[in-house]
């Protein structure tokens, strides 16, 4: 039962368009959610976070934006630049004493095309 | 500062041996949690750590799997009689604080498994 999913396996994008990357998840009690960037042969690199009690955070050229009725979230990269191909999870964790272990969707590949 | 580091970079183990893999976190972090991420994955939470407390282990797929933090600091993965469904990478990652915070988690590069 995967309780963090990203549908878009894939996303291409021009340089200089908006990337928009989407995630839905089914727990309730997650209550922050931070997005990941993985480049190959390396860890993922933490790019950006929401707490459940906010619906945007903005740092730069990434926003990200919560919709806790719908249970959904999405980072957006504007401009999207060469350099932000990667592949991109949407992570989620709930305040628990043993430990805020993340879980995270299946990642989506972005392409941005000179 | 140093970020996380993993050790080996890459292992290959023939079925049935055991391996034995190594992370160091952040220097001063007391969170460190071990992942798995299979081919065209997202990771998978295995096991955590807060200083040399295994508080929880949950995620480890089965009693093959057992992970130390003895000292509170270097954390070692160990798994015995591999089989080719371990073939993963093992993503190791560290926060500054104890559980129960919105913290992030930063991650080092990973050891990429291959059984044969």
């Amino acid at each position: 039962d995967q309780q963090v999913k990203q549908n878009s396996p894939s996303l291409s994008v021009q340089e200089g368009r908006i990337s928009i990357l989407n995630c839905d998840y089914t727990n309730s009690m997650f209550d922050y959610f931070l997005w990941y960037k993985k480049y190959p042969a390396e860890g993922p690199t933490f790019l950006i976070s929401i707490s459940s009690i906010k619906d945007k955070n903005e740092d730069g050229r990434f926003t990200v934006f919560l919709n806790k009725s719908a249970k959904h979230l999405s980072l957006h990269i504007v401009p999207s630049q060469p350099g932000d191909s990667a592949v991109y999870f949407c992570a989620a964790s709930e305040e628990r004493a043993a430990g805020n272990k993340l879980t995270f969707g299946g990642g989506t590949r972005v392409l941005v095309k000179p | 500062g140093a970020g996380v580091s993993q050790s080996p970079r890459y292992k290959v183990a023939k079925r049935g041996q055991d391996v034995a893999l190594r992370c160091d976190p952040i220097s001063g972090h007391v969170s460190l949690f071990w992942y798995q991420q299979a081919l065209g994955q997202g990771p998978e939470f295995l096991t955590y750590f807060q200083n040399e407390a295994q508080l929880d282990k949950s995620g480890l797929p089965s009693d093959r799997f057992f992970a130390e933090r003895p000292e509170g600091s270097v954390s070692t993965l160990k798994i015995q009689r591999t089989q080719q469904e371990d073939s993963a990478v093992y993503l190791c990652a560290s926060s500054r604080l104890a559980g129960g915070f919105q913290e992030t988690q930063y991650f080092g590069p990973g050891t990429r498994l291959l059984v044969l």
